[in-house]
């Protein structure tokens, strides 16, 4: 949707390396959220942030990290001890809880 | 634990058929429920939402969702498909108002023109 920026739209990096996965948004939504999606799996959610400094774990945040230091941004970080990291990444954000999520273009990450 | 459940993975229908897409969801509470529809190079958008009230909600491009509370059930229906309707359909219930998602599998619909 527009007004969320994701970049960049694939990435490479070989095992072992962490990455940094980028989500801005100028919708000037109090919350953001990190979603994976593999195929035949849906939507899940990695990790959430209702305002700035202050995010939670969704159901799968093992091996990854996020940072909320400014409104407008969530990076996320897959880490190298997540198993398989390899897959599609999609960012959102909403005013708040009960509402209607945006979603960002998505990056494909593949490791190698 | 909560889960959402679409029965169907993959629907190829004729245009001008109708479609139902059939979504269950696990969890006793206040529920918000979603639609949302993933075209062909697009992002993932919002087709059609359920907070309170009237439990049939209309959304875009002619969508139609029912609620039913005793059946736990939020199905999507279109009485008459177009071949731009080809794509990916999860549907996401959110407990209260925390703002967590939880998404279907996914239903990936093509429609034969």
């Amino acid at each position: 949707d527009g007004g969320i920026t994701q970049s960049p739209k694939y990435l490479f990096r070989k095992e072992g390396q962490n990455v940094t996965l980028s989500c801005e948004q100028n919708l000037n939504h109090d919350a953001m959220y990190w979603y994976r999606q593999d195929p035949g799996q849906g939507l899940r959610l990695i990790y959430y942030s209702q305002i700035v400094n202050d995010f939670q774990k969704g159901d799968i945040a093992e091996g990854y990290s996020v940072s909320r230091e400014k409104k407008e941004s969530f990076p996320l970080t897959v880490t190298s001890a997540q198993k398989n990291p390899t897959a599609f990444y999609l960012c959102a954000s909403s005013i708040g809880g009960g509402n209607r999520q945006f979603f960002g273009p998505g990056t494909r990450l593949t490791v190698l | 634990a909560q889960s959402v459940s679409q029965h169907n993975h993959h629907v190829i229908l004729s245009e001008a058929a109708s479609l139902e897409l059939g979504c269950n969801y696990s969890y006793g509470g206040t529920v918000n429920l979603f639609w949302y529809v993933q075209y062909p190079g697009q992002h993932l958008q919002l087709l059609l939402k359920y907070f309170s009230g009237d439990p049939l909600v209309k959304g875009i491009k002619g969508f139609e969702a029912e609620f039913i509370k005793s059946k736990f059930s939020f199905n999507l229906r279109k009485p008459s498909v177009q071949w731009s309707d080809t794509a990916e359909y999860f549907c996401a219930v959110e407990s209260g108002n925390t703002g967590k998602l939880i998404f279907g599998q996914g239903t990936t619909l093509q429609v034969k023109p």
